[in-house]
């Protein structure tokens, strides 16, 4: 079956590390997005990406990084420079751009980090 | 960017129907109403999406007024495993996302 893979699915980072979080989709989409979600709270966009190569800032971006070297891969990295990374982080894809119509967006099951 | 209001929490029992309705005053022209579904420690679920009048599916409906204003989900005969929190969005194409707090559904027997 398609879907999107997200790997650890819990993570643990001691202070001052980068870790970095996996995610990898087999539905061909062409846009891939992260998000973050707080307790109570919705998500967050962190970065998205519509196309190979090429990726954008969201609401959230600073103290993370992000590569588009694969259609089918999306990785995230949480840099020390983030100074509150502990939450649920989440991996979506579309078919097609951003804001897609039709059949929604496809999320990932997520990666809970936990700074100790 | 249209902003939405829905309630926090419900309570429901099973077997009801449930309706959570969302409003969205600023709704644009070209903004389509969609909800997605979230269980605890998983990624949201695309329930359903809309426009105007009603869309029905296997798993909700969604009624929305001509006025665009508002929108209801509605859940017939719920169970224990609809126990979720609920997101109402309204975006178009090229559009963000944005996810509020949501309205968390408890569903008891």
């Amino acid at each position: 079956d398609g879907g999107i893979t997200q790997s650890p699915k819990y993570l643990f980072r001691k202070e001052g590390q980068n870790v970095t979080l996996s995610c990898e989709q087999n539905l061909n989409h062409d846009a891939m997005y992260w998000y973050r979600q707080d307790p109570g709270q919705g998500l967050r966009l962190i970065y998205y990406s519509q196309i190979v190569n090429d990726f954008q800032k969201g609401d959230i971006a600073e103290g993370y990084s992000v590569s588009r070297e694969k259609k089918e891969s999306f990785p995230l990295t949480v840099t020390s420079a983030q100074k509150n990374p502990t939450a649920f982080y989440l991996c979506a894809s579309t078919p097609g751009g951003m804001g897609q119509i039709d059949g929604g967006y496809t999320f990932g099951s997520g990666t809970r980090l936990t700074v100790v | 960017l249209a902003k939405t209001t829905q309630p926090i929490s419900m309570d429901s029992y099973e077997g009801q129907e449930v309706n959570i309705t969302c409003s969205h005053n600023n709704i644009a022209t070209n903004d389509y109403i969609t909800w997605y579904q979230q269980f605890p420690s998983q990624g949201p679920r695309f329930i359903i999406q809309g426009y105007k009048t009603k869309v029905t599916n296997e798993v909700a409906s969604l009624f929305i007024p001509a006025d665009r204003k508002s929108s209801t989900l509605s859940l017939p005969r719920v169970s224990l495993s609809d126990t979720a929190v609920y997101y109402c969005l309204v975006y178009n194409q090229g559009g963000k996302l944005i996810f509020g707090q949501g309205t968390e559904l408890s569903v008891k027997p």
